[in-house]
Protein backbone atom coordinates (compact mmCIF):
# COMPACT_ATOMS: atom_id res chain seq x y z
CA UNK A 1 0.00 0.00 0.00
CA UNK A 2 0.99 3.49 -0.71
CA UNK A 3 1.73 5.37 2.23
CA UNK A 4 2.91 9.35 2.47
CA UNK A 5 3.05 10.89 5.79
CA UNK A 6 4.06 14.71 5.71
CA UNK A 7 5.33 16.20 8.65
CA UNK A 8 7.51 19.81 9.76
CA UNK A 9 4.45 21.78 9.57
CA UNK A 10 3.38 24.53 12.19
CA UNK A 11 3.35 27.91 13.04
CA UNK A 12 6.18 30.18 11.66
CA UNK A 13 6.43 34.17 11.91
CA UNK A 14 7.19 36.03 8.73
CA UNK A 15 10.33 36.18 7.56
CA UNK A 16 11.04 32.61 9.22
CA UNK A 17 11.62 28.75 7.90
CA UNK A 18 10.66 25.80 8.09
CA UNK A 19 11.62 22.18 6.72
CA UNK A 20 8.59 19.80 5.16
CA UNK A 21 9.20 16.28 5.26
CA UNK A 22 7.60 13.61 3.36
CA UNK A 23 7.69 9.97 4.15
CA UNK A 24 7.08 7.83 1.59
CA UNK A 25 6.32 3.48 1.58
CA UNK A 26 4.89 1.15 -0.25
CA UNK A 27 6.53 1.53 -3.66
CA UNK A 28 9.73 2.21 -5.79
CA UNK A 29 10.40 6.11 -4.30
CA UNK A 30 13.06 6.43 -6.90
CA UNK A 31 11.30 5.87 -9.62
CA UNK A 32 8.81 8.60 -9.55
CA UNK A 33 9.27 12.41 -9.78
CA UNK A 34 7.32 14.00 -6.87
CA UNK A 35 5.52 17.11 -6.27
CA UNK A 36 4.33 19.53 -3.83
CA UNK A 37 1.17 20.78 -4.24
CA UNK A 38 -0.86 23.43 -1.41
CA UNK A 39 -3.98 24.17 -0.54
CA UNK A 40 -4.85 27.80 1.50
CA UNK A 41 -7.84 27.40 3.74
CA UNK A 42 -11.20 27.18 2.04
CA UNK A 43 -9.26 27.74 -1.38
CA UNK A 44 -8.41 26.08 -4.11
CA UNK A 45 -4.88 23.33 -4.97
CA UNK A 46 -1.80 25.32 -6.00
CA UNK A 47 1.14 23.55 -7.65
CA UNK A 48 4.46 24.28 -5.85
CA UNK A 49 7.48 22.12 -6.75
CA UNK A 50 9.04 19.28 -8.31
CA UNK A 51 11.64 17.13 -8.80
CA UNK A 52 12.35 14.30 -11.27
CA UNK A 53 13.58 10.55 -10.07
CA UNK A 54 17.08 11.31 -9.04
CA UNK A 55 16.64 14.81 -7.83
CA UNK A 56 18.90 16.66 -10.79
CA UNK A 57 15.84 18.46 -12.06
CA UNK A 58 13.78 20.82 -9.82
CA UNK A 59 10.76 23.32 -10.67
CA UNK A 60 8.93 25.93 -8.96
CA UNK A 61 6.15 28.18 -8.99
CA UNK A 62 6.95 31.82 -9.86
CA UNK A 63 5.30 32.44 -5.94
CA UNK A 64 8.12 30.34 -4.48
CA UNK A 65 10.93 30.70 -6.65
CA UNK A 66 14.58 31.41 -4.70
CA UNK A 67 12.38 31.00 -1.19
CA UNK A 68 11.70 27.45 -1.13
CA UNK A 69 13.93 24.52 -2.30
CA UNK A 70 12.95 21.00 -3.04
CA UNK A 71 15.06 17.70 -2.29
CA UNK A 72 14.73 14.54 -2.03
CA UNK A 73 16.83 11.12 -0.76
CA UNK A 74 16.09 8.47 -2.42
CA UNK A 75 18.38 5.59 0.29
CA UNK A 76 15.82 7.15 2.66
CA UNK A 77 12.70 7.29 0.66
CA UNK A 78 12.15 10.77 1.70
CA UNK A 79 10.88 13.97 0.11
CA UNK A 80 11.52 17.30 1.57
CA UNK A 81 10.64 20.96 0.95
CA UNK A 82 13.05 24.24 2.35
CA UNK A 83 10.68 26.81 2.92
CA UNK A 84 12.59 30.37 3.67
CA UNK A 85 11.36 33.77 4.05
CA UNK A 86 7.79 32.86 4.71
CA UNK A 87 4.83 34.96 4.30
CA UNK A 88 1.35 35.09 5.11
CA UNK A 89 0.40 34.07 1.88
CA UNK A 90 2.00 30.60 2.14
CA UNK A 91 0.11 29.58 4.89
CA UNK A 92 -1.49 26.45 3.77
CA UNK A 93 -1.38 22.46 3.66
CA UNK A 94 1.14 21.60 1.82
CA UNK A 95 0.81 17.71 0.28
CA UNK A 96 3.60 15.50 -1.24
CA UNK A 97 2.20 13.82 -4.08
CA UNK A 98 3.79 11.34 -6.03
CA UNK A 99 3.20 11.49 -9.92
CA UNK A 100 0.48 13.50 -9.46
CA UNK A 101 -1.50 10.55 -8.04
CA UNK A 102 -0.67 9.59 -4.67
CA UNK A 103 -1.27 12.05 -1.88
CA UNK A 104 -0.53 12.37 1.48
CA UNK A 105 -2.85 13.46 4.41
CA UNK A 106 -1.29 17.29 4.06
CA UNK A 107 0.81 19.08 6.49
CA UNK A 108 -0.37 22.72 7.78
CA UNK A 109 2.21 25.39 7.53
CA UNK A 110 0.48 28.72 9.09
CA UNK A 111 2.75 32.11 8.61
CA UNK A 112 1.90 34.40 11.43
CA UNK A 113 3.35 36.88 13.80
CA UNK B 1 1.54 29.60 -18.13
CA UNK B 2 -1.95 27.74 -19.16
CA UNK B 3 -5.41 28.91 -17.41
CA UNK B 4 -7.69 25.84 -16.79
CA UNK B 5 -11.38 27.02 -16.58
CA UNK B 6 -13.97 25.28 -14.83
CA UNK B 7 -18.13 25.51 -14.84
CA UNK B 8 -19.99 25.26 -12.90
CA UNK B 9 -18.02 26.38 -9.93
CA UNK B 10 -21.46 24.97 -7.56
CA UNK B 11 -22.88 21.75 -8.72
CA UNK B 12 -26.46 20.83 -6.57
CA UNK B 13 -27.59 17.62 -7.90
CA UNK B 14 -30.01 14.95 -6.94
CA UNK B 15 -28.76 11.30 -5.61
CA UNK B 16 -29.61 8.73 -8.92
CA UNK B 17 -29.39 11.92 -11.09
CA UNK B 18 -25.84 12.95 -13.68
CA UNK B 19 -23.71 15.24 -13.17
CA UNK B 20 -21.48 16.93 -15.29
CA UNK B 21 -18.52 19.18 -15.34
CA UNK B 22 -16.86 21.65 -17.70
CA UNK B 23 -13.09 22.27 -17.53
CA UNK B 24 -11.15 24.41 -20.29
CA UNK B 25 -7.88 25.02 -20.88
CA UNK B 26 -6.47 28.62 -22.60
CA UNK B 27 -4.56 26.18 -25.18
CA UNK B 28 -4.72 23.14 -26.16
CA UNK B 29 -3.23 20.57 -24.11
CA UNK B 30 -2.00 18.01 -26.43
CA UNK B 31 1.41 17.01 -26.16
CA UNK B 32 4.65 16.73 -28.22
CA UNK B 33 3.95 12.65 -27.86
CA UNK B 34 0.55 12.60 -28.68
CA UNK B 35 -0.77 12.56 -25.53
CA UNK B 36 -2.80 14.96 -23.55
CA UNK B 37 -2.42 15.11 -19.97
CA UNK B 38 -5.59 16.46 -18.56
CA UNK B 39 -6.46 14.68 -14.80
CA UNK B 40 -9.29 14.74 -12.11
CA UNK B 41 -9.14 14.87 -9.31
CA UNK B 42 -11.92 14.47 -6.17
CA UNK B 43 -11.77 16.07 -3.02
CA UNK B 44 -13.93 14.91 -0.21
CA UNK B 45 -14.84 17.22 2.76
CA UNK B 46 -12.10 16.87 5.25
CA UNK B 47 -10.01 14.22 2.80
CA UNK B 48 -6.84 14.95 0.67
CA UNK B 49 -7.39 14.82 -3.15
CA UNK B 50 -7.73 11.63 -4.77
CA UNK B 51 -7.24 11.33 -9.03
CA UNK B 52 -10.06 9.89 -10.48
CA UNK B 53 -8.95 10.36 -14.34
CA UNK B 54 -5.43 10.73 -16.09
CA UNK B 55 -4.92 11.31 -19.78
CA UNK B 56 -8.67 12.45 -20.16
CA UNK B 57 -10.28 9.59 -20.01
CA UNK B 58 -8.17 6.30 -18.16
CA UNK B 59 -9.59 5.88 -14.82
CA UNK B 60 -7.75 5.22 -11.77
CA UNK B 61 -7.78 1.83 -10.32
CA UNK B 62 -10.48 1.42 -7.65
CA UNK B 63 -12.65 4.47 -9.12
CA UNK B 64 -16.28 3.32 -10.01
CA UNK B 65 -17.26 3.53 -13.46
CA UNK B 66 -20.06 6.04 -12.64
CA UNK B 67 -17.01 8.59 -13.35
CA UNK B 68 -15.87 9.13 -16.57
CA UNK B 69 -13.92 11.21 -18.37
CA UNK B 70 -14.09 12.75 -22.15
CA UNK B 71 -12.56 15.40 -24.34
CA UNK B 72 -9.78 16.76 -26.59
CA UNK B 73 -7.83 19.51 -27.28
CA UNK B 74 -9.05 22.16 -25.09
CA UNK B 75 -12.51 21.39 -23.59
CA UNK B 76 -13.05 18.59 -21.28
CA UNK B 77 -15.59 17.23 -19.33
CA UNK B 78 -16.31 15.01 -16.32
CA UNK B 79 -19.76 13.13 -15.55
CA UNK B 80 -21.14 11.28 -13.56
CA UNK B 81 -23.68 8.92 -14.34
CA UNK B 82 -25.56 8.74 -11.53
CA UNK B 83 -24.68 10.88 -8.19
CA UNK B 84 -23.96 8.71 -5.09
CA UNK B 85 -23.79 10.82 -1.28
CA UNK B 86 -20.29 9.46 -1.36
CA UNK B 87 -19.62 11.82 -4.40
CA UNK B 88 -20.11 15.42 -2.29
CA UNK B 89 -16.78 17.25 -2.78
CA UNK B 90 -14.62 19.52 -5.00
CA UNK B 91 -13.88 18.62 -7.77
CA UNK B 92 -10.71 19.41 -10.14
CA UNK B 93 -9.14 19.31 -13.11
CA UNK B 94 -5.27 19.77 -14.08
CA UNK B 95 -3.14 20.37 -16.54
CA UNK B 96 0.11 18.20 -16.85
CA UNK B 97 1.05 18.94 -20.82
CA UNK B 98 2.64 22.54 -20.42
CA UNK B 99 4.89 22.86 -17.04
CA UNK B 100 6.01 24.46 -15.10
CA UNK B 101 3.46 25.15 -13.67
CA UNK B 102 0.87 22.23 -13.77
CA UNK B 103 -2.08 24.36 -13.13
CA UNK B 104 -5.19 23.30 -11.56
CA UNK B 105 -8.76 24.78 -12.29
CA UNK B 106 -11.12 26.43 -9.59
CA UNK B 107 -12.48 23.73 -8.32
CA UNK B 108 -16.65 22.89 -8.71
CA UNK B 109 -17.79 21.97 -5.85
CA UNK B 110 -20.48 18.79 -5.50
CA UNK B 111 -23.64 18.93 -3.15
CA UNK B 112 -26.69 17.09 -2.82
CA UNK B 113 -29.69 19.02 -3.07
Amino acid sequence: EVQLVESGGGLVQPGGSLRLSCAASGFTFSNNWVHWVRQAPGKGLVWVSRINNDGSSTSYADSVKGRFTISRDNAKNTLYLQMNSLRAEDTAVYYCVVSLHYWGQGTLVTVSS
Amino acid sequence: DVVMTQSPLSLPVTLGQPASISCRSSQSLVYSDGNTYLNWFQQRPGQSPRRLIYEVSYRDSGVPDRFSGSGSGTDFTLKISRVEAEDVGVYYCMQGTHWPPWTFGQGTKVEIK
